[in-house]
């Protein structure tokens, strides 16, 4: 059991170069989700998917794409790459969002660290 | 605005001692609160996850504290290792909205000297 899985680690671009970030998990989780790390903020929400086929906007979306073709795979596109998307990129999933009573644990993946140049 | 704010934003101490970490925050309603440990270069992974009607709760040498009256958090570590060095996150969520309504602190850097 490998939990969440993401690939690469690490990669480098150059500005307007586009890229693939590959999210994979095996604990047939409903929910998936793409995070953003950087230096003195929290994670950040980029998109999420409630289920296969499903994605949806989270809280910093612009210039980024995702699609959820597969239940067990979580894919987020960067079209054309900019120095702001310098970041760590990490990729999470939960069986659903839970209650108040029963809150679904989130796992993380070891994250991709992006620099852009 | 919801949001969860940490303090020390770091903090060093000796191999051995105990250190208490602090959680505040602004979230309603109010769902659960959990708390991360992330080590450098990996991802975070649970410590704990408490509900309102939870006021304590222990993992090991780690105990979590959450005052709902308050909106206040706190993780306490007990008899340091080094392995103990790491980020730690509070994390809020907000009670019946969507997926996205999950709430990072920025963390607390704790480094464990020997």
């Amino acid at each position: 059991n490998a939990g969440v899985t993401q690939t690469p680690k690490f990669r480098v671009l150059k500005t307007g170069q586009s890229m693939t970030l590959l999210c994979a998990q095996d604990m047939n989780h409903e929910y998936m989700y793409w995070y953003r790390q950087d230096p003195g903020m929290g994670l950040r929400l980029i998109h999420y998917s409630v289920g296969e086929g499903t994605t949806a906007k989270g809280e910093v979306p612009d210039g980024y794409n995702v699609s959820r073709l597969k239940k067990q795979n979580f894919l987020l596109g960067l079209e054309s790459a900019a120095p702001s998307q310098t970041s760590v990129y990490f990729c999470a999933s939960s069986f659903g969002q839970g209650a108040a009573f029963r809150p679904y644990e989130q796992y993380f993946g070891p994250g991709t660290r992006l620099t852009v140049t | 605005k919801n949001q969860v704010e940490q303090s020390p934003q770091s903090l060093i101490i000796l191999e051995g001692k105990n250190c208490t970490l602090q959680c505040n925050y602004t979230v309603s309603p109010f769902s659960n609160l959990r708390w991360y440990k992330q080590d450098t270069g990996r991802g975070p992974v649970s410590l704990t996850i408490m509900t309102f009607s939870e006021n304590t709760k222990s993992n090991g040498r780690y105990t979590a504290t959450l005052d709902a009256d308050t909106k206040q958090s706190s993780l306490h570590i007990t008899a340091s290792q080094l392995s103990d060095s790491a980020s730690y996150i509070c994390v809020v969520s907000v009670e019946g909205s969507s997926a996205s309504k999950i709430i990072f602190g920025s963390g607390t850097r704790l480094s464990i000297r020997p």
